[in-house]
């Protein structure tokens, strides 16, 4: 089964710092996605990519980048974080084909006060 | 991409109940994908069924497509306390696979 591990369950960060949230699959898959949740409006999608230094914009990827240097690791970054990014922070990678779907991170909660 | 509209927002039964939850979206597909999602943690895949079946099984989940109504439902038999959790579906369209996911479906199994 693919593995993907986000590195933090829990961040507490400070208004005007850079956020790094790191995300590592263990299947050398090429898509990658970083979505954010909140309550009442579901998931969003910030950033994908499709392989190693490619990037491509989700619905909501003003206030944040992404890293691909590494076919296994997929970083999402907040350049310098506001209180309206505290969210939940999920990182996905598709499985191999078929029927397998997405395989989800547990998800980075992070707090920005 | 095309977001899936999950119905009802929330639902609540008894334990052996069934539940039956539906999502609607808008354009060809090819493939609609269910997921669920314990509280605080991340999505879990439950199923995928592609553009061409009507039909699925995976133990105790039937998942129907209608392409014609543009429409899925899941249906959870015999309900258990643990499968409350919130319900997600996601349409796959166009060539990039990409999910766009909807607000979900709110189970609570009372026991």
């Amino acid at each position: 089964d693919v593995k993907v591990t986000q590195s933090s369950r829990y961040l507490v960060k400070r208004t005007g710092e850079k956020v790094f949230l790191e995300c590592v699959q263990d299947m050398d898959h090429e898509n990658m996605f970083w979505y954010r949740q909140d309550p009442g409006l579901g998931l969003r999608l910030i950033y994908f990519s499709y392989d190693v230094k490619m990037k491509e914009k989700g619905d909501i990827p003003e206030g944040y980048s992404v890293s691909r240097e590494k076919k296994e690791r997929f970083s999402l970054i907040l350049e310098s974080a506001s209180t309206n990014q505290t969210s939940m922070y999920l990182c996905a990678t598709p499985g191999a084909g078929g029927s397998y779907g997405y395989t989800f991170g547990s998800g980075t909660r992070l707090t920005v006060v | 991409s095309q977001q899936g509209e999950e119905d009802p927002q929330a639902l609540s039964i008894q334990e052996g109940e069934n539940a039956t939850m539906n999502c609607s979206y808008k354009t060809s597909i090819n493939n609609l994908q269910w997921y669920r999602q314990n509280s605080g943690r991340g999505l879990v895949h439950l199923i995928l069924i592609r553009s061409n079946e009507r039909e699925k099984h995976s133990g105790r989940l039937r998942v129907t497509l209608d392409t014609s109504k543009k429409s899925s439902s899941l249906l959870i038999t015999a309900s258990r306390a643990a499968d409350t959790a919130s319900y997600f579906c996601a349409p796959e369209s166009g060539s990039q696979g990409n999910l766009i996911f909807g607000k979900g479906t709110k189970l609570s199994v009372k026991p």
